[in-house]
Parts: C-alpha cells; sequence; structure tokens
C-alpha cells in the first residue's frame, strides 16, 4: 500500500463546476500538506500549503485537512478551462533530517471542459 | 524573489552516451536540492536530494549520479543513458527549515533513442 493514495482520473467536468481533489494517507506522522498544480511538459507550481486541520482559502482555491481522518482534499471554485492540468498532493513531516523529503501521491488529471 | 533553472529544457541522446543535466538557483544561498523524475502518466521518483556542497544522498540505485559543486548549483549525470533513462528530469529546492516546502524548476524533457 502507498503511504499517499491520489485517484489518478482523469477528472472531466464543465466550466463553472467546482472541482473536488482529494487524498488519502497513512502515516500520522505527516504533519504539513501541499497541493502542487502541474501543466503539461511543465514544473509543478506550487498550490496551496497548510499544517493544520481545518480549511484554508485563496482565491478561488480552499484546501481542506483532517488529520483524524487522514484526509486531504482541494476543492476549485468557478473552473476555467485554464484549470485543466494535474493536481499532485504532497506531505512531509515536522522533523528536519533526511533533506526534508515529501511524499507525493501520484496526481489527478482535470479536464474543465468550454 | 528566488529563481531556479534548468537546462536544458529538452535533449535527445542515443543509448550508451553520456548525459549531464545542470540546475541552479538564484535569490537564496544553502539550499536544500532534489532531483526528481517523472515518468510519462506517473508520479514524481525522488533521484537525488542534497543538503550541502558536496553531500549527495541517492535514493535510488541506478546509472545516474548527482553532485554538487557549488552552494546553488546540482548535476545530474550518467556516463551511458539506457533506453529506461528517457523521462522528464525535474529539479526542485527548499530553505531546508523544518516547516518549509520544495519549489520545481521548469524540468528537462530527456527522450533516449
Amino acid at each position: 500500500q502507498k503511504e499517499v493514495e491520489q485517484d489518478p482520473g482523469p477528472l472531466s467536468v464543465p466550466e463553472g463546476a467546482i472541482v473536488s481533489l482529494n487524498c488519502t494517507y497513512s502515516n500520522s506522522a505527516f504533519q504539513y500538506f501541499m497541493w502542487y498544480r502541474q501543466y503539461s511538459r511543465k514544473g509543478p507550481e506550487l498550490l496551496m500549503y497548510t499544517y493544520s486541520s481545518g480549511n484554508k482559502e485563496d482565491g478561488r482555491f480552499t484546501a481542506q485537512v483532517d488529520k483524524s481522518s487522514k484526509y486531504i482534499s482541494l476543492f476549485i471554485r468557478d473552473s476555467q478551462p485554464s484549470d485543466s492540468a494535474t493536481y499532485l498532493c504532497a506531505m512531509r513531516t515536522p522533523v528536519k533530517a533526511a533533506g526534508n523529503k515529501l511524499t507525493f501521491g501520484g496526481g489527478t488529471r482535470v479536464l474543465v471542459k468550454p | 524573489s528566488q529563481t531556479i533553472h534548468q537546462w536544458p529544457a529538452t535533449l535527445v541522446q542515443p543509448v550508451g552516451s553520456p548525459l549531464s543535466l545542470e540546475c541552479t538557483v538564484e535569490g537564496t544561498s544553502n539550499p536544500n536540492l532534489y532531483w526528481y523524475r517523472q515518468a510519462a502518466g506517473r508520479g514524481l521518483q525522488l533521484l537525488f536530494y542534497s543538503v550541502g556542497i558536496g553531500q549527495i544522498s541517492s535514493e535510488v540505485p541506478q546509472n545516474l549520479s548527482a553532485s554538487r559543486p557549488q552552494d546553488r548549483q546540482f548535476i545530474l549525470s550518467s556516463k551511458k543513458l539506457l533506453l529506461s533513462d528517457s523521462g522528464f528530469y525535474l529539479c526542485a529546492w527548499s530553505r531546508g527549515t523544518s516547516t518549509d516546502t520544495q519549489y520545481f524548476g521548469p524540468g528537462t524533457r530527456l527522450t533516449v533513442l
């Protein structure tokens, strides 16, 4: 079993819909959670970074963390065709050791249709 | 602000040829540096990371090697490329603090023929 599970998709939604993405994890030591967006043939771009349970909002994006269920989510409101990309979740422990490595999900491909 | 560069952007190499990919970071000092490979439609695989000049940790045994000759320079090399080395190579950096995350470069697409 992978440490971080993420549905690969593709997730196809009409323009203007809410996109809902999630990851589950097994390591309760993970305390910091990130969402990256990766366009085709580009490097991943950091979207959201959270380190506590609850919600964090940034524009059309909301990141949600539920540590008790080991479950994180990313919601994209009023989705646009430009949101079509692969979304990667990542997480790490607070221990400053071993290069502060991140553990990634496999990514979910999202298609927003006009 | 910090900027991370990778070159070349694309590379086509024959099997058995050598490889050198370069990554540099601007606007910070003593960063942690990382090399990842991403196969088509796959997740990110950490290959190497470095917490300082000359300090390299390998995550996956293979015919690749990494070096850090300067504080903000990270190089990925191979003496003889294999077909299986094809992929998208990403360099990333972090500040190395206990709360920091990683920031990625634009990537190098390598095709081995």
